[in-house]
């Protein structure tokens, strides 16, 4: 089984300030059709996850410029240039490499 | 607009047994991998498994296989997961997700969640 590994667990941010989230995997997840399927999701408190970023860095519909995807291989990172008070919640990153999926810990963002 | 609406909360007691469901609209239901996640209370999402609508093939995570069943009913484009004894440690919400990727087999991830249903495992 894949191994996602998320850094922090947690974090306290100002509005406005940057904020960046790591996740580790223990097997590349670079598919042999040459896309790496690592995503990125916010569960916002009380609601279901959504889609923020996939395939390491494609922004999903509607979601802001602020939220950016970056990685290859094993070691991937979500970053938010200036954090806003909506963007609370807890961050999950995901592989799907072969039809089995394994999320990450998550990260649970505040503000301060 | 991609939907997926999940069957209401459920309260059931330890050993009893439960269906819940997950209807998708506004796409081709039978071309899409449909996932199902647990979060148990405070936890994080864990994969169970996934289905095939067009020909009911499944995969399931090894954590899942033998406690759950998933199927599917094309005609009504609608997704089941059900258990024929349920345990406490079953209470959790369930959320059904459309998967999305290039090809049927390759990679892919989760693109639209239903609502959740809370399901209550409790003597």
């Amino acid at each position: 089984d894949i191994v996602m590994t998320q850094t922090p667990l947690s974090l306290s941010v100002t509005p406005g300030q940057p904020a960046s989230i790591s996740c580790k995997s223990s097997q590349s997840l670079l598919h042999s059709d040459g896309k790496t399927y690592l995503y990125w999701y916010l569960q916002k408190p009380g609601q279901s996850p959504q889609l923020l970023i996939y395939e390491v860095s494609s922004r999903f519909s509607g979601v802001p410029a602020r939220f950016s995807g970056s990685g290859s291989g094993t070691d991937f990172t979500l970053k938010i240039s200036r954090v806003e008070a909506e963007d609370v919640g807890v961050y999950y990153c995901m592989q799907g490499i072969h039809l089995m999926y394994t999320f990450g810990q998550g990260t649970k963002l505040e503000i301060k | 607009e991609v939907q997926l609406v999940q069957s209401g909360a459920e309260v059931k007691k330890p050993g009893e047994s439960l269906k819940i469901s997950c209807k998708g609209s506004e796409y081709t239901f039978t071309s899409n991998w449909i996932g199902w996640v647990r979060q148990m209370p405070g936890k994080g999402l864990e994969w169970m498994g996934v289905i095939y609508p067009g020909d009911s093939e499944t995969r399931y995570s090894p954590s899942f296989q033998g406690q759950v069943t998933i199927s599917a009913d094309k005609s009504i484009s609608t997704a089941y997961l059900q258990w024929s004894s349920l345990k406490a440690s079953d209470t959790a919400i369930y959320y059904c997700a459309k998967v999305v990727g290039l090809t049927r087999w390759g990679g892919s991830g989760f693109e639209d969640w239903g609502q959740g249903t809370l399901v209550t495992v409790s003597s």
